[in-house]
Parts: structure tokens; sequence; C-alpha cells
């Protein structure tokens, strides 16, 4: 079965700081994982989808990596700003195209 | 496009109403997806279609039932409300076989009282 987690639940820094999210999955048998942006009382936007067979990916100040063998991903946040404040969501693709979410990561950039 | 609408976007219900969250989408995406999200939790899987006239159960599929009569809609029902499924309800969407993103839609948040 696969499970999808998030470390850490909360995270608050200080605007102009680098930081990461961590997500982590149970079974390397992924199509491609993805990383999410939910604002309150908002849906899901996607961020950056990685391929099973990619290392990375980047937009703009953000970069995802995936490390299938290790079951990990991170998300790099460059030079943070208020409005990156939300909560991310990392969900992995198995192959039978069931989408698992983790419980995500709720990040406040301080001002 | 408009992408994934979902309506309402607010009901409240009392226990042991009927209801169908609507979805729709115009992005000719063969796959959709409806999904709950509680508190301080990730998304559940509570049903999936992968075409017209195919269904299958997620992770939460029991007190809610779905159609696909068509690629476009996939509505959600609830028969006989209950407390336990007061939540807010996502529709998604996504091209089969291919790396393309999900589609989110706005959600309906339902209060059972």
């Amino acid at each position: 079965k696969q499970e999808v987690t998030q470390i850490p639940a909360a995270l608050s820094v200080p605007e102009g700081e680098n930081l990461v999210l961590n997500c982590s999955f149970t079974d390397s048998a992924i199509y491609n994982l993805q990383w999410f942006r939910q604002d309150p009382g908002k849906g899901l936007t996607s961020l950056l989808l990685i391929q099973s067979s990619q290392r990375e990916q980047t937009s703009g100040r953000l970069n995802a990596s995936l490390d299938k063998s290790s079951g990990r991903s991170t998300l790099y946040i460059a030079a943070s700003q208020p409005g990156d404040s939300a909560t991310y969501l990392c969900a992995v693709r198995r192959e039978d195209d069931k989408i698992i979410f983790g419980k995500g990561t709720r990040l406040h950039i301080l001002p | 496009n408009a992408g994934v609408t979902q309506t309402p976007k607010f009901r409240i219900l009392k226990i042991g109403q009927s209801m169908t969250l609507q979805c729709t989408q115009d992005m000719n995406h063969n796959y959709m997806y409806w999904y709950r999200q509680d508190p301080g939790m990730g998304l559940k899987l509570i049903y999936y279609s992968v075409g017209a006239g195919i269904t299958d159960k997620g992770e939460v599929p029991n007190g809610y039932n779905v159609s696909r009569s068509t690629t476009e809609d996939f509505p959600l029902r609830l028969e006989l409300a209950a407390p336990s499924q007061t939540s807010v309800y996502f529709c998604a969407s996504h091209r089969p076989n291919s790396n393309q993103p999900q589609h989110f839609g706005d959600g309906t948040r339902l209060s059972i009282l």
C-alpha cells in the first residue's frame, strides 16, 4: 500500500530565506510525483510534476527533486516571499493511475 | 477554458437528506476523481472514473455513489447524509497515460447537521 508522508506539518520562516519541504513515499513503483499549492478555501494548483524517469523539475523560484529508489522528493523554494504562504501537498501517481496525497505542509512566510 | 467546475460551492444538509455534488470539465479528460479533504488531512480518494460508463471505488467510498454517463460530467451522490460526511469535496481530472498534471475544481464545502 502506498503511503505518502510530508515533513514538517507546519513551517514558519522569515521572508527571503530559502526553504525545503520534504515528501516521502513507501512504494517506488510510481508513474509521477506532483507538488501542489493550496490556498485557504481554495482548490489545488499544480506547481511541478516530475516523471518517474526524471530527477528534478524547475519553475521560477521552485525546484522539485525526485529520488525514486529512496522514496523521497523535496520542494525547494528560493528567496521566500509572503505570497508563498499556503499549504503545499505532495501527491504520488501510482502505475494504476490512483493518486495518493500526503497531508501537506502549512507554510507561513513572516514579513 | 473553464477547466473543472464544481457546484454548489457551499451546502448545509440535515442528517438523512440526499444531494448530488456536480462536477464538469471541458478539457476532454478521460480520467476524473472525487476526493474529500478533512481539516489538517490530505485528500482521500472516494471514487474515480477512467472514462464514460466506467467507475471504481477509491479509499473511502462508503456512503457515496457516482455515475459517468458522459466524458464531461462526474456527479457524486450522497443518499443518506451523515455527520461524518461533513468535509470539503474536490473533483479533479487529467488525461490518461500522460504526464500532464491533475486539474482541480474549487471544491464544495458540505456541512451535515
